[in-house]
């Protein structure tokens, strides 16, 4: 069973760079898309990105300025990185695994932007 | 806005059945298979169909998917109180390259 857990910063000044690793435990690092989503309070879900083991990432256009995902497969990590934070980026952030009829996710990292 | 469009909100009683909707485009719905997830407060998303109309096995058939062109569906017979989550559904947007989700549909089992 693959298990995802967010490590983030908790707390990001605004115009600074919002950090957040996923450790993946169980399961292989090159079946699945690993994800990272966000909500904000009482909102939607939204895509910030995705990576595959053969290093292939997608963004959402409207953060693909911002934002960077990397894949360390030797430690079963993948992380985001989001410059020039605002009070916008507030949310909760998962970590998410999956393909085809499997998703995995883990339990959310609130991230807040303040000064 | 989001590009996948859902009803804010939908009811119906307890051993019911209800419809949620989701309309995109033939960049996205109509290109591309869709997902479709539950959310409890302060729980994360979890997948409910897959592949338009697929089932993990976990899942009850009384959850459903359909998809007619740029529009999908998902059903969900024998309404029970503990049903009552936010719904989004979710697919690739050939155009954009991204993961859409819609604005996400809340149940309420009256």
């Amino acid at each position: 069973q693959v298990q995802l857990q967010e490590s983030g910063p908790g707390l990001v000044k605004p115009s600074e760079t919002l950090s957040l690793a996923c450790t993946v435990s169980g399961g292989s690092m090159t079946s699945y898309f690993w994800s990272v989503i966000r909500q904000s309070p009482g909102k939607g879900l939204e895509w910030i990105g995705h990576v595959f083991h053969t290093g292939r990432i997608d963004y959402n256009p409207s953060l693909k300025s911002r934002v960077t995902f990397s894949l360390d497969m030797s430690k079963r990590q993948f992380s985001l990185r989001m410059n020039s934070v605002t009070a916008a980026d507030s949310a909760l952030y998962y970590c998410a695994g999956g393909q085809g009829g499997e998703s995995y996710w883990g339990q959310g990292t609130l991230v807040t932007v303040s000064s | 806005q989001s590009v996948l469009t859902q009803p804010p909100s939908v009811s119906a009683a307890p051993g019911q059945k209800v419809s949620i909707s989701c309309s995109g485009s033939s960049s996205n719905i109509g290109d591309n298979y869709v997902s479709w997830f539950q959310q409890f407060p302060e729980t994360a998303p979890k997948l409910l169909i897959y592949d338009d109309n697929k089932r993990p096995s976990e899942i009850p058939d009384r959850f459903s998917g359909s998809k007619s062109g740029t529009s999908a569906t998902l059903g969900i017979t024998g309404l029970q109180t503990g049903d009552e989550a936010d719904y989004y559904c979710g697919t690739w947007d050939s155009s954009l390259s991204a993961w859409l989700f819609g604005g996400g549909t809340k149940l309420t089992v009256l």
